[in-house]
């Protein structure tokens, strides 16, 4: 049964990187089932899709946030990490990862179908 | 980017009740709507997917419809643990965006 769990600092200075990481077990990160994502929830608001990548390393980001954002895979860990630049008290969120899976019914449908439990970042000096 | 839009953005009922929330797409995006459960301090869980197929181990009390833009989830008798914010996402087209949520509150 895949499972993913983020880990990182919960605190970040304004200015600073942010650096999470998702370790993912159950299944490999290389498995060609899957695309690996990133989500986010600020206080209150709803849920913003950062960005995913395969395990060939082929990302896609938000375009607001593409400037900012790098998600990398480690296949040797089978982990995957979210990097996130120049934050601010903006950038304060829940962060999950989660797994994108698909099925084909003569086109193919994506859903995140596995969530990690998030992890609090708050951005205060 | 293509807009998501939920009602109610909140909702009281009880027990039992049959509840249920819309999703509207700025654009058309077919079939390709999912639907979430959110509860505080767990993980999301998938509940549909492709707009009506049911997410392995996900009860038969939820249903979704829909094509297009507008879209439908049915929870046909809500037990004490589907009080919770429930989100649509669109995965026609990258960026993927979410409807603003639907907070589903004991009555």
């Amino acid at each position: 049964q895949l499972q993913l769990q983020e880990s990182g600092p919960g605190l970040v200075k304004p200015s600073e990187t942010l650096s999470l990481t998702c370790t993912v077990s159950g299944d490999s990160i290389s498995s060609s089932s899957y695309y690996w994502g990133w989500i986010r929830q600020p206080p209150g608001k709803g849920l913003e899709w950062i960005g995913s990548i395969y395990y060939s390393g082929s990302a896609d980001y938000k375009p607001s946030l593409k400037s900012r954002v790098t998600i990398s895979v480690d296949t040797s860990r089978n982990q995957f990490s979210l990097e996130l630049t120049s934050v601010t008290a903006a950038d304060t969120a829940v962060y999950y990862c989660a797994s994108l899976g698909s099925t084909w019914y003569s086109a193919r449908y994506y859903y995140m179908d596995v969530w990690g439990k998030g992890t609090t970042v708050t951005v205060s000096s | 980017d293509i807009q998501m839009t939920q009602s109610p953005s909140s909702l009281s009922a009880s027990v039992g009740d049959r509840v249920t929330i819309s999703c509207r797409a700025s654009q058309s995006i077919s079939s390709y709507l999912n639907w979430y459960r959110l509860k505080p301090g767990k993980a999301p869980n998938l509940l549909i997917y492709a707009a009506s197929s049911l997410q392995s181990g996900v009860p038969s009390r939820f249903t979704g419809s829909g094509s297009g833009t507008d879209f439908t989830l049915t929870i046909s008798s809500l037990q004490p643990e589907d009080f919770a914010t429930y989100y649509c996402q669109q995965s026609y087209s990258t960026p993927y965006t979410f409807g603003q949520g639907t907070k589903l509150e004991i009555k």
